[in-house]
């Protein structure tokens, strides 16, 4: 049973435009809902996260909005540029972000054509 | 710190042989944790370890995977025998603590069972 479902699952977009990846979860006691971004060849590294006391969370070009009452959770990419082109993962978490209980989506490949 | 450090980034193995694949967390992080990573199924989490000691091993396949832990700064991942569906990207991740921290990725090694 897959907790946490995303979308798309690939996605391309011209140099300037915006991202939108979105993220659906079904367990109400998650409270913790980061983004991971991958490089070809890398891990997985920490992007941005938010909790659900807050709707929205902007880091630079980078925007979590959060639909507590949808269950559904989205990152905006402002202004895309190519170096924005890898694997992005939402993922969700319980009991205060336990990282032991991380909840990954499958992952949006992003291609930002330059 | 170097980061995680996994090895080796590639292995290619034939049906049936022994596969062991190996993990240097960061010096200091308590926990770490082997996920798996295909395009069905995205990123998995296998078993994970705090302090060296294995707490949920829920997440691993079947009995042809183990994992050890002998020590704070090296993990095993073994898979004895190995089948042509176990091919994928292992990562190895650690943290800090359990709770309101990051995980930290290396850099995956990418298993081909033939």
């Amino acid at each position: 049973q897959q907790q946490v479902k995303q979308s798309p699952q690939s996605l391309i977009v011209q140099k300037g435009g915006i991202s939108i990846i979105n993220c659906a979860y079904e367990n109400t006691a998650f409270d913790y809902f980061p983004w991971y971004q991958q490089f070809p060849g890398k891990g997985p590294a920490l992007l941005i996260a938010i909790r659900p006391d807050v709707s929205e969370k902007k880091e630079g070009r980078f925007t979590i909005s959060f639909n507590k009452s949808a269950k559904q959770f989205s990152l905006h990419i402002m202004d895309s540029q190519p170096g924005d082109s890898a694997t992005y993962f939402c993922a969700a978490s319980k009991d205060g972000g336990a990282t032991n209980k991380l909840i990954f989506g499958t992952g949006t490949l992003l291609a930002v054509q330059p | 710190d170097a980061g995680v450090i996994q090895s080796p980034r590639h292995e290619v193995t034939e049906m049936g042989q022994e596969v062991t694949l190996r993990c240097k967390p960061i010096s200091g992080h308590d926990y770490l944790f082997w996920y798996r990573q295909t395009m069905m199924r995205g990123l998995e989490l296998l078993i994970y370890f705090n302090n060296n000691v294995p707490i949920d091993d829920s997440g691993m396949p079947e009995d042809r995977f183990s994992a050890k832990m002998p020590n704070a700064s090296f993990s095993t991942l073994k898979i004895q025998p190995s089948e042509p569906r176990d091919s994928a990207v292992y990562f190895c991740a650690s943290s800090l603590g359990p709770m309101n921290t990051e995980a930290f990725f290396g850099q995956g090694t990418r298993l081909t069972v033939v």
